[in-house]
């Protein structure tokens, strides 16, 4: 089962900033926050990870709780193309290749409007 | 940049047909993995490889087999095919690595399988 939850869905305004939160509150020590996306049926896209400390990108920061049990993934001027599911996923780090599997829980609807 | 690359993109089978999906991973990304993603849900993984052995087995039925071949690409093998089985399949690879790594996962843009 996912160990995370995320609102079920969400709005945001074209060229706002889109806050999307995501709790992990049993997250174990090791365990990295991951972001991806899925675009309409498309294959899920990474966007970014973190263990304890921001990070940021290209494409979205990420703000991880000094306790590690919630995050928030933030989408700093949100386009209509940045309309999808966006899902939280931790997971441990993996060791002389052996990746670990991703698990999808249900993500949130993020849908941005003009 | 190079993809992953799914074939076909698209299958139509019928009942109690068998099925193979090929997938191409991103070059010089040795890892490969299987998720199924049936309508209205979200992608779940079936298997992996590493180095064309299996490294991790997820929800995938007995019905279904998979390998990884010499040259890095994979193969989900489907028997016995039920309306069931119809949904999205991706694939997705990551990178070699050697120790620890937090290498994410490049996913395919799936083969859309319908089962009649």
């Amino acid at each position: 089962d996912a160990k995370t939850t995320q609102p079920t869905s969400m709005d945001c305004a074209e060229g706002r900033a889109a806050n999307l939160p995501c709790n992990h509150s049993t997250i174990s020590g090791n365990e990295y926050v991951y972001w991806y996306r899925q675009i309409h049926s498309q294959g899920p896209q990474y966007i970014i990870h973190g263990l304890k400390n921001n990070e940021t990108n290209e494409m979205a920061s990420l703000i991880i709780t000094e306790d590690r049990k919630s995050s928030t993934l933030i989408l700093p001027h949100a386009t209509l193309r940045d309309t999808a599911v966006y899902y939280c996923i931790v997971s441990p780090p993996s060791y002389g290749g052996s990746q670990g599997n991703l698990i999808f829980g249900k993500g949130t609807k993020l849908s941005v409007k003009p | 940049a190079a993809g992953v690359i799914q074939s076909p993109r698209h299958l139509i089978k019928e009942k109690r047909e068998t099925a193979t999906l090929k997938c191409y991973p991103i070059p010089r990304h040795d890892t490969v993995y299987w998720y199924q993603q049936g309508p209205g849900q979200d992608p779940q993984f079936l298997i992996s490889f590493y180095e064309k052995m299996q490294s991790d087995k997820g929800s995938i039925p007995d019905r279904f087999s998979a390998q990884q071949f010499s040259d890095y690409h994979s193969e989900l093998n489907m028997s016995s095919l039920e309306l069931g089985d119809s949904a999205l399949y991706f694939c997705a690879s990551s990178p070699r690595t050697s120790g620890v790594s937090t290498d994410t996962q490049y996913f395919g843009p799936g083969t859309r399988l319908t089962v009649l």
